[in-house]
């Protein structure tokens, strides 16, 4: 199995400071066939079911605010928060779907205010 | 709108059975391939079983081969998930996730999810 470590597992910022989630993969993710990155990110608030943000390593879901932005490819990738806002606070997680017989996530990474 | 409501979670002793229900709406449910994902108490998430659209693929995590049967009735726009020879380590909310793509890529739609509890 595919597996996907975050870093950190937790972080303070202060509203309106930038985030940054680090998702690495343990082989990489990147189909070569058509240049595809097969990582998503999901949002997690509490007592709430996850919430898809990003999928294809960068590219937003419909309704997700521009603040959110995915990069990286191969193994490494990056969610970025450029303003965070009050309403950011939750767990965001990554996963992997480059392997179609066993999909995995992250371990998870809290984001909260500073 | 898209909704997943999931029911038939509880208490159930060690080695019990249990079957989950989730409900669909909103969409054409016989287009989708459909997973269940659980996350325990405090814990990440882990992808548990998904099925095809017509019912001919099914794919578990290898922690619940053999224990666990995943299945659909696309008349009734229903997922299911039997439960057997369950263990303390499955409790877990458990989530109805719609998948994207033609092998299931990503998850974009979730349920509120089922809550198992397997304890004496």
């Amino acid at each position: 199995d595919i597996v996907m470590t975050q870093s950190p597992d937790s972080l303070a910022v202060s509203l309106g400071e930038r985030a940054t989630i680090n998702c690495k993969s343990s082989q990489s993710v990147l189909y070569n066939s058509n240049n595809k990155n097969y990582l998503a990110w999901y949002q997690q608030k509490p007592g709430q079911p996850p919430k898809l943000l990003i999928y294809w390593a960068s590219t937003r879901e419909s309704g997700v605010p521009d603040r959110f932005s995915g990069s990286g490819s191969g193994t490494d990738f990056t969610l970025t928060i450029s303003s965070l806002q009050a309403e950011d606070v939750a767990v965001y997680y990554c996963q992997q779907y480059y392997d179609l017989g066993s999909w995995t996530f992250g371990q998870g990474t809290k984001v909260e205010v500073k | 709108e898209v909704q997943l409501v999931e029911s038939g979670g509880g208490l159930v002793q060690p080695g019990g059975s249990l079957r989950l229900s989730c409900a669909a709406s909103g969409f054409t449910f016989s287009s989708y391939w459909m997973n269940w994902v659980r996350q325990a108490p405090g814990k990440g998430l882990e992808w548990v079983a998904n099925i095809k659209q017509d019912g001919s693929e099914k794919k578990y995590v290898d922690s619940v081969k053999g224990r666990f049967t995943i299945s659909r009735d696309n008349a009734k726009n229903s997922l299911y998930l039997q439960m057997n020879s369950l263990r303390a380590e499955d409790t877990a909310v458990y989530y109805c996730a719609r998948g994207v793509g033609y092998r299931v890529y990503y998850f974009d739609y979730w349920g509120q999810g089922t809550l198992v509890t397997v304890s004496s």
